[in-house]
C-alpha cells in the first residue's frame, strides 16, 4: 500500500529560525496536505496542494507539491513559540476514492 | 458555526467493556471519517460513512470495532470487547462532499484508556 517517510521526525531550533521539513512517498499523490496538530487537540489543515510544482503559501508557512508528485516540503520562517507542535504531511491518490495517508509526524520543539 | 464535536473527550473503560465514541460533523457535512492515532504515530484511517451508509471500512479491525452515522444524529463507533491495545486517541473528520474529500475537519478526539 502507499506510505508516507516524514523528515525528520522531530527537530529542536530557536526562536527565530527557519524551519523545513518534507515528506516522500513510495507512489504518486495527487493532493499533499499538511496539517499541525497541537497537543490534545485534533489536526488542522494548514495548506493543500492539488497540482505538480505549486508552492503555496499560508503566512509564514510555505508548502510546495514535488514535481515528482512523490514528494512535498514545508517550510516555517521566522519561527514563533506558537510554533510549537506535530506537523504532519498526508497525501490522496489520484481517485476520489482514495483515503488520505497520513505521515507520523514532525515534532517541532522551540529553545527558549 | 460550530466545528466537528466529538464526545466524550476522554473515557476509560475496563478490559471487557465497551467503548462508545460519538462525532457530530460540521453543519452542512455529509461524510464522516474516523481515524485511530497511537502515541508518537500519524493517523490511521478506520472507516468513511456517509449518512446511512458504509463507503469505505478498509482500515477498520473485523472484529470487534463498528461505526455507523445515522440519518439523525452523531456518528457513532463502537468498540466491543475492549483490550489495552485498543487505548489510542480517536479522532473523526468531515467533509462537506466526496469531491472536496480533502477538505477534511477534524474534531478535538476522544482519548480512550483501557485499563
Amino acid at each position: 500500500g502507499q506510505q508516507l517517510n516524514q523528515s525528520p521526525q522531530s527537530m529542536f531550533i530557536q526562536e527565530g529560525e527557519d524551519v523545513s521539513m518534507n515528506c516522500t512517498s513510495s507512489s504518486i499523490f495527487n493532493t499533499w496536505l499538511w496539517y499541525k496538530q497541537d497537543p490534545g487537540e485534533g489536526p488542522v489543515l494548514l495548506i493543500a496542494l492539488y497540482k505538480a510544482g505549486e508552492l503555496t503559501s499560508n503566512g509564514r508557512l510555505t508548502a510546495q507539491f514535488g514535481i515528482t508528485r512523490k514528494d512535498s516540503f514545508l517550510n516555517i520562517s521566522a519561527s514563533i513559540p506558537s510554533d510549537v507542535g506535530i506537523y504532519f504531511c498526508a497525501g490522496q491518490g489520484k481517485n476520489r476514492d482514495d483515503k488520505i495517508i497520513f505521515g507520523k509526524g514532525t515534532r517541532l520543539h522551540i529553545l527558549p | 458555526n460550530a466545528g466537528v464535536m466529538q464526545n466524550p473527550r476522554h473515557l476509560v473503560r475496563r478490559r471487557g467493556q465497551e467503548a462508545r465514541l460519538r462525532c457530530s460533523p460540521m453543519k452542512g457535512h455529509s461524510h464522516v471519517y474516523w481515524y485511530r492515532q497511537l502515541p508518537e504515530e500519524g493517523l490511521k484511517f478506520m472507516v468513511y460513512l456517509q449518512k446511512e451508509n458504509i463507503i469505505d471500512e478498509s482500515g477498520m479491525p473485523k472484529e470487534r470495532f463498528s461505526a455507523e452515522f445515522p440519518k439523525e444524529g452523531p456518528s457513532i463507533l463502537r468498540i466491543q470487547q475492549v483490550v489495552r491495545g485498543d487505548s489510542a486517541a480517536y479522532f473523526c473528520a468531515s467533509s462537506p462532499n466526496q469531491v472536496s474529500s480533502y477538505e477534511q475537519y477534524f474534531g478535538p478526539g476522544t482519548r480512550l484508556t483501557v485499563t
